[in-house]
């Protein structure tokens, strides 16, 4: 079965900093992967996906991931990070066979002023 | 876009009653929807998968007894947890995945959260 690994539980960076959030994950084949944002008491917000094709993807409100496949990653960025950033990221793969999503741990990300 | 509609988005409720949440698939039609569990920060734990017209699969650990799912139509899946005690307590999250779409189509609700007093 597929894994997902956020080796991060807890980043804080500075407004207008650049971020990057680590994910690897395990599977025998090509993954479908996400990262979602959750802010508290909320669901999930998609920020992006990767299926294939370009393994750079954009995603919304300024967020883009790479997929390395040699490196079994999935890292987030983000060239300058906004105060209302502030939330929790999970990243995500799944088969889409198998409709079987799992999640990584999450990474809770603090902005400072 | 798709959305997924979750009620009741909080409920409190006694210990020994049991507590239905309903997930709503609005503009599109679920063969499949996924049911979470969320404790305080961490992550969510895929708890079933229901496919419409049949019996859910629950994940290893899960009670199904206790945790019922029924998804009689394309667009509504219900969760109820029966005879809840306070350890039922948590945030529980719905999402629906739009077969029609190749991109997997992942939508997920807005979650319910569960106080068992």
């Amino acid at each position: 079965a597929q894994s997902v690994t956020q080796p991060d539980i807890h980043i804080t960076v500075s407004e207008g900093a650049s971020l990057e959030l680590r994910c690897n994950y395990s599977y025998g084949a090509t993954p479908y992967l996400f990262w979602y944002v959750q802010s508290p008491g909320q669901g999930l917000q998609l920020l992006l996906k990767y299926f294939s094709g370009d393994t750079l993807v954009q995603g919304i409100k300024g967020f883009e991931a790479e997929f390395k496949r040699s490196q079994s990653s999935f890292n987030l960025r983000k060239p300058s990070v906004h105060w209302s950033d502030a939330a929790e990221y999970f990243c995500a793969v799944d088969s889409y066979n198998n409709n079987d999503m799992r999640f990584g741990a999450g990474t809770r990300l603090t902005v400072k002023p | 876009g798709a959305v997924v509609s979750q009620h009741p988005s909080w409920v409190i409720c006694k210990s020994g009653t049991s507590v239905k949440i309903e997930c709503r698939s609005l503009d599109f039609q679920a063969t499949t929807m996924f049911w979470y569990r969320q404790f305080p920060k961490q992550s969510l734990m895929l708890m079933a998968t229901s496919n419409e017209g049949s019996k859910a699969t629950y994940e290893q650990g899960v009670e199904k007894d206790k945790f019922l799912i029924n998804h009689a139509s394309l667009t509504l899946s219900t969760l109820t947890v029966t005879s809840a005690h306070p350890e039922d307590s948590s945030f529980y999250i719905c999402s629906a995945r739009d077969a029609g779409k190749e991109d997997g189509g992942y939508t997920f609700g807005s979650g319910t959260r569960l106080t068992v007093v």
